[in-house]
């Protein structure tokens, strides 16, 4: 079985500096990871993936995220945030197996304040 | 390319009422999700299907919610008779293989139901 654990429920931060969002997960196989980001009154979209390669993914709005075996973490950073980045984000995990869907985490609110 | 279709955006029942949800995926593919999504927590997974067939539904408390995806497209999702724990926001996803096996979820807008 896979878990995922979101540390922080709530991040408030202000705007133009960083933030880290944690995720840690726990499976007894290899997995894929993902970060997915959900607006107000909006679905889940994807914000960015980790497959196989360099364990450092980005996305395209300055996002980033480091997957580290060894401390079985995927945290989500990024060095300057805006008032847009107001949202909930999700950390997922996937089986290498790739059969099975995506077990979540409980979601952090990031709270961008000017 | 046309993302994941769900219907209705919103539904109001009260408790014993009976709705129906619909999820049209992207085009070609093979796997559909209903995750269900309840108010300051993580989407919770109900049923999978891989094409027209049950891949999992462990989490489906079947004596209430019923799923089903005729001929490997749309997908339906029922709940008869509705409790008040019930109320949340429906997420319907599918998914394709990437070339390293992965599967990526693209979700549709949802359908947030509450009971009274």
């Amino acid at each position: 079985a896979q878990s995922v654990t979101q540390l922080d429920s709530q991040v408030p931060v202000f705007e133009e500096a960083p933030v880290e969002l944690r995720c840690n997960y726990s499976s007894s196989v290899s997995v894929y990871l993902f970060w997915y980001v959900q607006y107000p009154n909006q679905g889940l979209q994807l914000l960015l993936k980790y497959l196989s390669g360099s364990t450092l993914v980005e996305s395209i709005n300055g996002f980033e995220a480091e997957f580290n075996k060894s401390q079985t973490s995927f945290h989500l950073r990024k060095p300057s945030v805006h008032i847009s980045d107001t949202a909930e984000y999700f950390c997922a995990v996937g089986m290498d197996t790739g059969r099975r869907a995506l077990t979540f985490g409980s979601g952090t609110r990031l709270q961008v304040q000017p | 390319e046309a993302g994941v279709a769900q219907s209705p955006r919103y539904k109001i029942i009260e408790k014993r009422q009976s709705v129906a949800f619909w999820c049209n995926p992207i085009s070609g593919h093979a796997t559909l999700y209903w995750y269900q999504q309840i108010l300051g927590q993580g989407p919770k997974l109900l049923i999978q299907f891989q094409n027209n067939g049950v891949v999992d539904d462990s989490q489906l408390p079947k004596d209430r919610f019923s799923a089903e995806r005729l001929k490997g497209v749309d997908s339906t999702l029922k709940i008869q008779p509705a409790k008040l724990e019930d109320s949340a926001v429906y997420l319907c996803a599918s998914s394709s293989k990437t070339l390293s096996g992965a599967n990526v979820l693209t979700f549709g807008a949802g359908s947030r139901l509450t009971v009274l």
